[in-house]
């Protein structure tokens, strides 16, 4: 079973740019749940998308948008890159059923953004 | 709002050694997680802990979670080098919060572990 797949691995943007972010979540899974990571703030959740529909949003401006589409795939868009908008991107999938959304968690290897 | 904190934050610790990592965090939740993460690595789930009292164990690593005291320990027995990594504990309040919290871990600031020969 293929797991949690994010594209690209690394990318460098400037400031003021914009750039988009794919997860493919594993196969069944509806939920994707994204992050963000920096030496910093440690891990931060950005949002959760569960059927196309946005669920769940954290404390970030509104340069962070996301969305999902049918197949569950989720993008996210950052606009307007800032320099402290340099960190790891993680997304999360899951069955996102039950009491318990997150069941159990299963992340991607990352986006590393770097913004110069 | 909910904080979830871990201590140590840095643990160097011998190759045979014992060491327990604690997770404390502010809020009733009864499911808590532990992540590892190499670096530049995702993160790789190691426990899910379901309600109080709950232990699991894998290998030299044991987690438990103690409700009452919104405490989680992980304990490493016998320390080898390739337990070297940073561990996350996280709390998942969903089903406290009417649903608001949906696919939001809200995570401890991490672990640091090297394990030394």
């Amino acid at each position: 079973k293929a797991g949690v797949t994010q594209t690209p691995r690394y990318l460098i943007k400037t400031r003021g740019q914009q750039v988009t972010l794919s997860c493919s979540p594993i196969s069944g899974h509806r939920s994707v749940s994204w992050y963000q990571q920096t030496p910093g703030q440690g891990l931060q959740f950005l949002f959760e998308y569960f059927s196309e529909t946005q669920r769940n949003k954290g404390n970030f401006p509104g340069r962070f948008s996301g969305r999902q589409f049918s197949n569950s795939r989720s993008e996210m868009n950052v606009s307007t890159l800032e320099l402290g908008d340099s960190a790891l991107y993680l997304c999360a999938s899951s069955l996102g059923t039950g009491g318990y959304t997150n069941e159990k968690l299963f992340f991607g290897s990352g986006t590393q953004l770097s913004v110069l | 709002e909910l904080k979830v904190e871990q201590n140590p934050l840095f643990l160097s610790m011998q190759e045979g050694k014992n060491y327990t990592i604690y997770c404390n965090y502010s809020t009733t939740s009864d499911r808590l997680y532990w992540y590892r993460q190499d670096p530049g690595k995702s993160l790789e789930s190691l426990f899910v802990l379901l309600s109080n009292g709950a232990v699991k164990q894998e290998g030299r690593l044991m987690a438990s979670l103690d409700t009452k005291a919104r405490l989680s320990t992980l304990h490493i027995t016998a320390a080898v080098h390739d337990l070297s990594a940073t561990y996350f504990c996280a709390v998942d309040i969903s089903p406290f919060t009417g649903g608001t919290s949906y696919g939001k871990l809200t995570f401890g600031q991490g672990t640091i572990l090297t394990v030394h020969p």
